[in-house]
């Protein structure tokens, strides 16, 4: 299962709302869709599971929707914590693939 | 609480083999799978290989197939990704990341080095 992300980067303002799109080669099992945010020098830190479920910590501004092929991560309000790479990843007991990244930086 | 403890950073030379371990607590580990993820310098995340425990089944991303091997030691509850002969490409961050109830729990990563 190949997942492909856009926008590759995107340059916004604090306030601003933002949904970053991933699309899965083939239908995928809405339990098995996980977002997740990275910093440079940070490991890659768990938003979304199943989808839509918040982890642990994770604020109410970031919400994940989808089915099928086609899931989307939005952040209602961007604050300055919240630019950094985005990757959507598909998990389960096949191979765990991951998306090429979405870059959210400030204008 | 699930933790995933990896080894230090290592620098190798080309042609020279390494062993990086993951060493978990807090979960049942042969119920659940593990996997090892490589992130190369200022790159994305690429699945290598995934181990279930119980049962040693493997899945090996086509990409790394041969050139790595996964293992699992149920007696320490800990992961391994053996490279057989590295190259300079595989210097990366390599960690590991296991499946736990449909929550995804990650090391903090092992940094590889490989240079002449």
């Amino acid at each position: 299962i190949v997942l492909t992300q856009s926008p590759g980067t995107l340059s916004l303002s604090p306030g601003e709302r933002v949904t970053l799109s991933c699309t899965a080669s083939q239908t995928v099992s809405s339990s098995s869709v996980a977002w997740y945010q990275q910093k440079p020098g940070q490991p890659p830190r768990l938003l979304i599971y199943a989808t839509s479920s918040r982890a642990t910590g994770i604020p109410d501004r970031f919400s994940g929707d989808g089915s099928g092929t086609d899931f989307t991560l939005t952040i209602s309000r961007l604050e300055p914590g919240d630019f950094a790479v985005y990757y959507c990843q598909h998990y389960g007991s096949s191979l765990w693939t991951f998306g090429q990244g979405s870059n959210v930086d400030i204008k | 609480d699930v933790q995933l403890v990896q080894s230090g950073a290592d620098v190798k030379k080309p042609g020279e083999s390494l062993k990086i371990s993951c060493r978990t607590s807090g979960y049942p580990f042969p119920n659940y799978w593990i996997a090892w993820v490589r992130q190369l310098p200022g790159r994305g995340l690429d699945c290598m290989a995934m181990i279930y425990p119980s049962d040693y089944d493997t899945r090996y991303s086509p990409a790394f197939q041969g050139h790595v091997t996964i293992s699992a030691d149920r007696s320490t509850n800990s992961a391994y990704l053996h490279f057989h002969s590295l190259e300079a490409s595989d210097t990366a961050t390599y960690y590991c990341v296991t499946l736990v109830t449909g929550i995804n729990y990650w090391g903090r990563g092992t940094l590889v080095t490989v240079s002449s």
